[in-house]
């Protein structure tokens, strides 16, 4: 079965230093979406993406954040300056349609130290 | 309750019984989805549910949805060692909102062999 796949699986990095983390959506979707997990915390959605623009985005994807399909396969989501609470597992996600199920990745976990 | 909000938080049965998850929500919805998540693992998309629909089948994963209450339930029969996981309900509201999910923090079933 066709997969997204995320890299790097694990992302240490300084306070303050940019971070961009990875994933390669399955190749005949057209959604594309990063949500966050905060241990112990409920998956928080981040922003959706298609036809090469954010569609809808949450509070917490602020100016910090952003995000770029580069290239016909590569989704990327870039923070500018990481901060402590950046510390996280990011999904990355891709549906065919919207309102049709998603398939996610293995995440990044991403630790700020 | 929050949108998207699972009860019991934690589940412990054997093998070979039955498991229900139940699930509250606030707002309409387009559709009602179920996830699993292995320990430190993606989340895997197990049924979408519509909300024109009460009732679908996967396998031995039954789902009914009561738009009247706001609520849904999951059924796992015969459950197995390897169901344990934590299961999470994910709600997508009416109106819009792609792929923007509202996850609940999710009941952790444990079934012991």
């Amino acid at each position: 079965e066709p997969e997204v796949t995320q890299t790097p699986s694990h992302q240490v990095t300084q306070m303050g230093q940019e971070v961009i983390l990875r994933c390669v959506p399955i190749s005949n979707h057209l959604y594309f979406y990063w949500y966050r997990q905060i241990l112990g915390q409920k998956v928080e959605f981040l922003v959706s993406f298609y036809n090469n623009e954010i569609s809808e985005k949450s509070e917490i994807f602020d100016d910090q954040f952003s995000v770029e399909r580069p290239d016909g396969s590569n989704f990327t989501l870039k923070i500018r300056s990481t901060k402590l609470e950046d510390s996280a597992m990011y999904f990355c996600a891709s549906s065919i349609q919207v309102n049709e199920k998603l398939f996610f990745g293995s995440g990044t976990q991403l630790s700020v130290l | 309750s929050q949108q998207g909000e699972e009860d019991p938080q934690a589940l412990s049965i054997q093998e070979g019984e039955n498991a229900t998850m139940n699930c509250s929500y606030k707002t309409s919805i387009n559709n009602l989805q179920w996830y699993r998540q292995n320990s430190g693992r993606g989340l895997v998309h197990l049924i979408l549910i519509r909300s024109n629909e009460r009732e679908k089948h996967s396998g031995r994963l039954r789902v009914t949805l009561d738009t009247s209450k706001k609520s849904s339930s999951l059924l796992i029969t015969a459950s197995r060692a390897a169901d344990t996981a934590s299961y999470f309900c994910a709600t997508e509201a009416y109106g819009g909102s792609q792929g923007n999910l509202i996850f609940g923090k999710g009941t952790k079933l444990s079934v012991k062999p």
